[in-house]
């Protein structure tokens, strides 16, 4: 079974700019979220996506992050424009009630590695 | 207040040898869970072990155990017979219950972290 995946592995962009950053969760997976490590700090939750549906987006810092998942597959987290606060690694994380007992523990993607310049 | 602390920026331990990591958490919701997260170089985020709240007895994974008490509000990780691979960032993290304002609530929040290091 092949584990959540994350595009691209690293970003350098400038400030102002758009990046886009890609989740693809573990096959049937209906829970997909998203966190963030800015350097030095805890993850941090930014969302969660039920299928395609924004279940909890509590933790997305403000409107420049856009997270997307079209189809209830793999979800899109976009951030324009990008300010150098945005710098950090962005994990993803899909989960399923495998137990089924209300754990839903979650398995991660590598992250991707943002660096605002 | 920060809801996991984990107090312990690094720890070293020789191999073969067990190791605890402290993790204390802070939560008013009675049903909540525990998990613990290994991050290796690499970079992924590993899923070791869950406790929940309700849970009568302490969970065990293998080598990973999770000293569990409640009153105390500590989930501290043991790992026995330590191996070199088990040189890694280590993460406490919650689960509550419920969002507030209603609903599941699925989100993690996690500690700082420990960084372990298992010396030959």
């Amino acid at each position: 079974e092949a584990g959540v995946t994350q595009f691209p592995s690293h970003s350098v962009i400038e400030k102002g700019q758009t990046v886009t950053l890609r989740c693809d969760p573990i096959s049937g997976h209906d829970n997909l979220y998203w966190y963030r490590r800015v350097m030095g700090k805890e993850i941090k939750f930014l969302l969660h996506f039920v299928k395609e549906s924004k279940q909890d987006e509590s933790g997305m810092p403000n409107n420049r992050f856009l997270a997307e998942r079209t189809g209830g597959t793999y979800s899109t987290l976009k951030v324009q424009p990008a300010e150098l606060e945005d710098s950090g690694v962005y994990f993803c994380a899909s989960s399923q009630d495998k137990l089924g007992r209300g754990v839903y523990e979650q398995y991660f993607g590598p992250g991707t590695r943002l660096t605002v310049t | 207040a920060q809801k996991i602390t984990q107090t312990q920026p690094g720890m070293f331990v020789q191999e073969k040898e067990a190791v605890t990591l402290d993790c204390t958490y802070d939560t008013s919701d009675p049903s909540y869970g525990l998990f613990w997260y290994k991050q290796p170089s690499s970079g992924e985020m590993i899923f070791l072990i869950y406790q929940g709240s309700y849970d009568q007895q302490n969970a065990t994974e293998g080598r990973y155990s999770l000293n569990f008490q409640k009153a105390r509000k500590s989930a501290n990780l043991v790992i026995s017979a330590s191996q070199l691979g088990d040189s890694a960032m280590y993460f406490c993290a919650m689960r509550e219950g419920t969002l507030i304002g209603g609903g599941s609530n699925y989100k993690l929040t996690f500690g700082k972290g420990t960084l372990l290091t298992v010396n030959p």
